[in-house]
């Protein structure tokens, strides 16, 4: 069973701080995608990278996929409060559904 | 263009009682898939079906099942509910599956007392 593993599984910082989440497998995954979920609604795809040593960046948001593609991590500059949530990540592997991780909790307080 | 619709939004049941979830997926999207919600597992793969066919399925019991009909909407179904089956049940589409990203509806809350 491939298994995703996310840390921390909560972080509340101060706005204006900059903080890193990680996503980590003993498992290769041909992609990996990450997405945030606010409450009350259903999760919502941020990016998605394929290739190993990959950077992506989104606004403040930057992704990054390990050279072995087998775990990614998502920093945010300057956190703002409209950045809280639950962050997720998914591996894909071929011919078997996404995988989750079970999320890291992020809080941004004014 | 609509996004993924789920119905209802919140659900109250007994134990012992079965339970039907819709999910409309966005136009043009053939791959519909489950998953469970839960503070504690996270989200938990239920099945996924595309073009009326499961493609796969989770490691959940017989209790759970799904069907996808013609229109690519999709139903699942839980039968003899548990507390245990208490969680956010999700929906997501793709156009094609296999790893495409997936676009949510905001779920079904599931309550059973």
């Amino acid at each position: 069973t491939q298994l995703l593993e996310q840390s921390p599984q909560f972080l509340s910082i101060q706005e204006g701080e900059n903080l890193t989440v990680y996503c980590n497998s003993s498992s290769v995954f041909s992609s990996l995608q990450w997405y945030r979920q606010e409450p009350g609604e259903g999760p919502v795809l941020l990016v998605t990278v394929v290739t190993g040593g990959e950077v992506k960046k989104l606004k403040r948001l930057t992704f990054q996929f390990g050279d072995a593609r087998k775990d990614s991590s998502l920093h945010i500059t300057a956190a703002q409060p409209g950045d809280t949530g639950l962050y997720l990540c998914a591996g894909y592997s071929g011919n078997t559904p996404l995988v989750f991780g079970k999320g890291t909790r992020l809080s941004v307080i004014a | 263009k609509a996004g993924v619709t789920q119905t209802p939004r919140y659900l109250i049941k007994t134990r012992g009682q079965q339970v039907t979830l819709s999910c409309s997926p966005i136009s043009g999207h053939r791959s519909v898939s489950w998953y469970q919600q839960t503070p504690g597992q996270g989200l938990q793969f239920l099945f996924e079906y595309f073009s009326e066919t499961q493609r796969n399925k989770g490691n959940f019991p017989g209790r759970f099942s799904g069907r996808q009909f013609s229109n690519s909407r999709s139903e699942m179904n839980v039968s003899t509910l548990e507390l245990g089956d208490s969680a956010l049940y999700l929906c997501a589409s793709s156009p094609g599956g296999g790893g495409s990203p997936l676009h949510f509806g905001n779920g079904t809350r599931l309550t059973v007392t």
